[in-house]
């Protein structure tokens, strides 16, 4: 079965330091993947996605997040975390057919 | 341009009762998807709709029906609540299926007790 997978379920950074958000996908063909960023009380926004164009994709407030097809890996970064940033994310995929599969999610603690 | 909203934001149930949620885009979006989201097990989709009067099952179908007779509105009952469907309720559309990016509304937070 199609599934994403996030390896941590909380990551705490102090502000300054670099940001790491992980996600591992299940491959069968290319994928197309999503981080979005959830902010407390809000609905979900796009952060980046990947649709073949390029593996290192560029996304808003200074995010970003590499595809390897080799590890199936599709994980979200940032030089330098923001207080900001303080939020849940969300990797996606989709695979046809509508069908959209979400990760459990990623809650960022951000210290100043 | 106010992009997709929810009606209402929050709302209470007794058991057995039933509700209608009303989702509007303005974005002219052929898609649109009811998803729940649930702690710890990110969000599930519900129901979708490919176009004005079509609708489908996704993930977790059972005791939801839905309705697409305008193509900006996408509504969401629960025929009779039960607790289970304690949950924050997200409403997305998009351009196309598989490539494009969602854009979801708020939220709507119900309690069934």
């Amino acid at each position: 079965a199609q599934s994403v997978t996030q390896l941590d379920s909380h990551v705490s950074v102090s502000e300054g330091t670099p940001v790491l958000l992980r996600c591992n996908y299940s491959s069968s063909y290319s994928p197309s993947l999503f981080w979005y960023v959830q902010h407390p009380n809000k609905g979900l926004q796009l952060l980046l996605k990947y649709t073949s164009a390029a593996t290192l994709v560029k996304g808003i407030n200074g995010f970003e997040a590499e595809f390897k097809k080799s590890e199936t890996s599709f994980h979200l970064t940032k030089p330098s975390a923001h207080m900001s940033d303080a939020a849940e994310y969300f990797c996606v995929r989709n695979t046809g057919g509508f069908k959209t599969i979400f990760g459990a999610g990623t809650r960022l603690f951000v210290k100043a | 341009n106010a992009g997709v909203t929810q009606t209402p934001k929050f709302r209470v149930l007794k058991t057995g009762q039933s509700m209608t949620l009303l989702c509007a885009q303005d974005m002219n979006h052929e898609y649109m998807y009811w998803y729940r989201q649930d702690p710890g097990m990110g969000l599930r989709l519900i129901h979708y709709s490919v176009g004005e009067g079509t609708t489908a099952k996704g993930e977790v179908p059972d005791g939801y029906n839905v309705s697409r007779l305008k193509k900006q509105n996408f509504l969401l009952g629960l025929e009779s609540a039960a607790p289970s469907q304690t949950s924050v309720y997200f409403c997305a559309s998009s351009t196309d299926g598989r490539q494009e990016t969602q854009y979801f509304g708020p939220g709507t937070r119900l309690l069934v007790l």
